[in-house]
């Protein structure tokens, strides 16, 4: 099975720290998402990667940057946080083929105090 | 732009009952992917069905199957024979077909479905 694991389940920051989210990918997936999931909101999306050193903003990218130097692993990255980003992030990947379907990590809960 | 609504944010359901989950999606494309995806109260998110939107056949995955009516822009999960393990958050979601390698998801708000022993 495709294994997406996202390095930290629970963190607790301050206000303007920068924080780090990472995901690594075991299956050699080209597409790598990061959705943030909000109750009453759904999960939107906010950014992509479609290959290595290629991002595309998604819905709701301000506040956010991402980083793939490596396929394998894709991370988000808040330069400096503020409490309204405290929410779960979930990290996904895919493959090229236009067919598959999302697989996805278990979830990072941010928390900015 | 694509939209994707599910108008009810809970549902209950006994279990052994069936319950309906429902999702309508707004597009002008003909050609599309739907999808519902579960997470449970661990989180992690799987996927529980996909269907085609150029098969006229409703998609069924055992226990699960969905009502997909096209002209009406109607994806429904139904789950039979509920069971404990079936409380989750679920999400309906759609893709458009032809978008090459960076086409994305958009999911709607979620259900969150709880079933009573």
């Amino acid at each position: 099975d495709v294994k997406v694991t996202q390095s930290s389940r629970y963190l607790v920051k301050r206000t303007g720290e920068k924080v780090f989210l990472e995901c690594v990918q075991d299956m050699d997936h080209e597409n790598m998402f990061w959705y943030r999931q909000d109750p009453g909101l759904g999960l939107r999306l906010i950014y992509f990667s479609y290959d290595v050193k290629m991002k595309e903003k998604g819905d709701i990218p301000e506040g956010y940057s991402v980083s793939r130097e490596k396929k394998e692993r894709f991370s988000l990255i808040l330069e400096s946080a503020s409490t309204n980003q405290t929410s779960m992030y979930l990290c996904a990947s895919r493959d090229r083929a236009w067919a598959n379907v999302l697989t996805f990590g278990a979830g990072s809960r941010l928390t900015v105090l | 732009a694509q939209t994707v609504t599910q108008s009810q944010p809970e549902m209950s359901v006994q279990e052994a009952e069936t319950v309906t989950l429902s999702c309508t999606y707004d597009t002008s494309e003909s050609d599309y992917y739907l999808f519902w995806y579960k997470q449970p109260p661990s989180r992690q998110m799987i996927l529980v069905i996909r269907q085609e939107a150029y098969k006229q056949q409703n998609a069924t995955e055992n226990r699960f199957s969905v009502n997909f009516q096209k002209a009406a822009k109607s994806f429904s999960l139904k789950i039979s024979d509920s069971q404990l393990g079936d409380a989750a958050m679920y999400f309906c979601a759609y893709r458009r077909l032809y978008t090459g390698a960076n086409s994305k998801l958009t999911f709607g708000k979620g259900i969150t479905l709880s079933v009573r022993p």
